[in-house]
């Protein structure tokens, strides 16, 4: 089964508007980190931003904010104000054990691939 | 800027040749990844080196060989490849990978892409 899944392959957003995108997971552990990345066409994957699961704020990082919803099991990044800049693949990860007591390995989701016109 | 360097940045070779890709990280951290990522696909995890030992391998072809020659410093020796194998590959550190480390980000560098002819 899935661990990560993000439903929007694709989504399209007008320059200096806000979008959300989505992420659900799966766990059973109730230590865990959830994190997104941007990936542009040059291929670094770059951190934008991380809600552990004992959190009780939802995280946010200048114009990313994580809307976390841990009984839905959901956390979404919103992006607002956007910017051409902000084209890119956008994946989220969640850092579980693979096994009990063994390594906290992230595991990503398909990603989402965010267009920003102008 | 990226803490974390991966070179090279391209490299082209054949199928008989051997090369290699390198990766440093100067964070102090203590686990190091190598990550595969075909076109519009997620990473897929290859191997994970803890305080410089191997702590897992996911079942990678043995034309796949890593090294972790010290906590700085990661390896990964390509030899007789097949052009299935041209893909980006990224290698990333964290502080650790145990369960005290959850929380704790995984840092990528910018990814070697590898075209095998």
């Amino acid at each position: 089964a899935q661990k990560i899944t993000q439903t929007q392959p694709g989504m399209f957003v007008q320059e200096k508007e806000a979008v959300t995108l989505d992420c659900t997971y799966d766990t059973s552990d109730p230590s865990y980190g959830l994190f997104w990345y941007k990936q542009p066409s040059s291929g670094e994957m770059i951190f934008l931003i991380y809600q552990g699961s004992y959190d009780q704020q939802n995280a946010t990082e200048g114009r990313y904010s994580l809307n976390f919803q841990k009984a839905r099991k959901s956390a979404n990044l919103v992006i607002s104000a956007s910017q051409l800049g902000d084209s890119a693949m956008y994946f989220c990860a969640m850092r579980e054990p693979r096994s009990l007591g063994g390594s906290y390995i992230p595991t990503f989701g398909r990603g989402t691939s965010l267009i920003v016109h102008p | 800027d990226t803490e974390v360097t991966q070179t090279p940045k391209h490299l082209v070779m054949g199928m008989t040749n051997k090369k290699s890709l390198k990766c440093e990280q100067h964070m102090g951290h203590r686990a190091m990844y190598w990550y595969k990522q075909k076109a519009k696909k997620p990473p897929e995890l290859m191997f994970v080196y803890s305080y410089e030992k191997l702590s897992i391998n996911e079942s990678v072809p043995s034309r796949f060989s890593p090294e972790c020659p010290n906590s700085s410093l990661l390896n990964l020796h390509l030899h007789a490849l097949q052009p299935e194998d041209s893909a980006l590959y990224l290698c990333a550190s964290s502080p650790g990978e145990a369960r005290g480390w959850f929380g704790n980000t995984i840092y990528f560098g910018e990814g070697s892409w590898l075209t095998v002819v």
